[in-house]
């Protein structure tokens, strides 16, 4: 299948600063990608849809201020969390999509823990 | 918006019994029904999936069914193994899928007890 790298893989951070995480399809172009957050035992809880040149589809309850996303390229969308606080703890995960529409491929996940 | 239910949370079955696991969804335009194999720490895994023009798929020892007109869908894995264990995720994509985005059951946590 195809791969989704995802940088950094851990994150540790003071409360107030910003963290970003970067999302690479890197065997194929991925014009939409999606950021998910899971805390723990919990499911995957959609953030937001990221299109390739144009501004991120949040999910209801989502600050688009706060969860700022850029997807540049078809292969690069970011997700920085700015003023991370320590309620932002989480894993966050991406995904690709590739080919068709529905097929989704899920990076590795960055573990953010906001102190 | 698309609900997804998936039932149960946690299921212990003895290695080599048969495991099940199922989801109702909302959205009669779903159309595309992935299963998710998560371990602890890592990525979701792409276990199988279902498209809505099909009532049953099969891949070795795990089975998905389709029932559109009760808005449901189970995944089955037989002869389990302790390698199984995992959380589970069912998910349905909505809007017929022109959107690509998924929406996730809350998982089960399966455990095969050798």
């Amino acid at each position: 299948g195809a791969v989704v790298s995802q940088h950094p893989s851990r994150v540790i951070c003071k409360s107030g600063t910003s963290v970003k995480i970067e999302c690479r399809s890197l065997d194929f172009q991925a014009t939409t990608m999606f950021w998910y957050r899971q805390f723990p035992k919990q499911s995957l809880m959609l953030m937001a849809t990221s299109n390739e040149g144009s501004k991120a589809t949040y999910e209801q309850g989502v600050e688009k201020d706060k969860f700022l996303i850029n997807h540049a390229s078809l292969t690069l969308s970011t997700l920085t969390v700015t003023s991370a606080h320590p309620e932002d703890s989480s894993f966050y995960i991406c995904s690709g999509v590739a080919g068709g529409p529905h097929e989704q491929f899920f990076g590795p996940g960055t573990r953010l823990t906001v102190l | 918006g698309e609900n997804v239910e998936q039932h149960p949370s946690t299921l212990s079955v003895q290695e080599g019994d048969s495991a099940v696991i199922k989801c109702t969804y909302s959205d009669s335009a779903s159309n595309y029904f992935p299963w998710y194999k998560q371990e602890l720490g890592k990525r979701p895994q792409l276990i199988i999936d279902i498209r809505s023009n099909v009532g049953e798929k099969k891949d070795q020892r795990i089975a998905v069914t389709l029932n559109k007109t009760a808005k449901h869908f189970s995944l089955h894995i037989t002869e389990t193994q302790p390698e199984d264990s995992a959380v589970y995720f069912c998910a349905a994509s909505p809007y017929g899928g022109s959107q690509g985005n998924l929406i996730f059951g809350k998982g089960t946590k399966l455990s095969v007890k050798p």
